[in-house]
């Protein structure tokens, strides 16, 4: 059981909106940067979002980021059937010692 | 090309030892942090440690303590992950990832390896 929780599914239409939560607590989120990965079916993590809100090269717009005090959040706009995957935040844990991942996020593209 | 290359999937039988490799090309190797992840069927990710490929250092996750070794070859910029004591539950895809310097608050990895498959089982 991860520490930083994450609903287990999302779902959207082409060109909707969907959120993705990310639950932490004071010892990650709330004094460490976030990230997110996105997992495609059958491949390894891409990261998508780091130190919270930036968007690496080559990451569409569509993605962004927020946190505020031990939560985090990941917005896709303009739903995509590419965006199909499996999503992860992430964070160091200063009580662990230890680079946690949430417990991940399904997105289906209905 | 900016890449990392994992060797091939592995199958051992408990209480084996297995060393997967993560060659670096395209970049400076000691410019960055090598991080293993790993991921068990149908399951989310789990962090392992990482090495400092400078110096050599590493800072292993109390879970594997004692039974993970991450090593470096800076001549042929390539990173190990050796992992002792294998059981069933250890099956999973082990990924490398490239990570930044710095205090462990800011990291992240942003390159990262296609996995390599170890598989436990008598």
């Amino acid at each position: 059981q991860s520490v930083l929780t994450q609903p287990p599914s999302a779902s959207g239409t082409p060109g909707q909106r969907v959120t993705i939560s990310c639950s932490g607590s004071t010892s990650n989120i709330g004094s460490n940067t976030v990230n997110w990965y996105q997992q495609l079916p059958g491949t390894a993590p891409k990261l998508l979002i780091y130190i919270n809100d930036q968007r690496p090269s080559g990451v569409p717009d569509r993605f962004s980021g927020s946190k505020s005090d031990t939560s985090a959040s990941l917005a896709i706009s303009g739903l995509q059937s590419e965006d199909e995957a499996d999503y992860y935040c992430a964070a160091w844990d200063d009580s662990l010692n230890y680079y946690v991942f949430g417990s991940g996020t399904k997105v289906t593209v209905l | 090309q900016v890449q990392l290359v994992q060797s091939g999937a592995e199958v051992k039988k408990p209480g084996a030892s297995v060393k997967v490799s993560c060659k670096a090309s395209g970049y400076t190797f000691t410019g960055y942090y090598l991080h293993w992840v790993r991921q068990a069927p149908g399951q989310g990710l789990e962090w392992m440690g990482r090495i400092n490929p400078n110096s050599g250092g590493t800072n292993y996750a109390q879970k594997f303590q004692g039974r993970v070794t991450m090593t470096r070859d800076t001549s042929i910029t390539t990173a190990y992950m050796e992992l002792s004591g294998l059981r069933s539950d250890d099956t999973a895809v082990y990924f490398c990832a490239r990570g930044t310097l710095g205090f462990a608050r800011y990291w992240y990895f942003d390159l990262w390896g296609r996995g390599t498959l170890v598989t436990v089982s008598s």
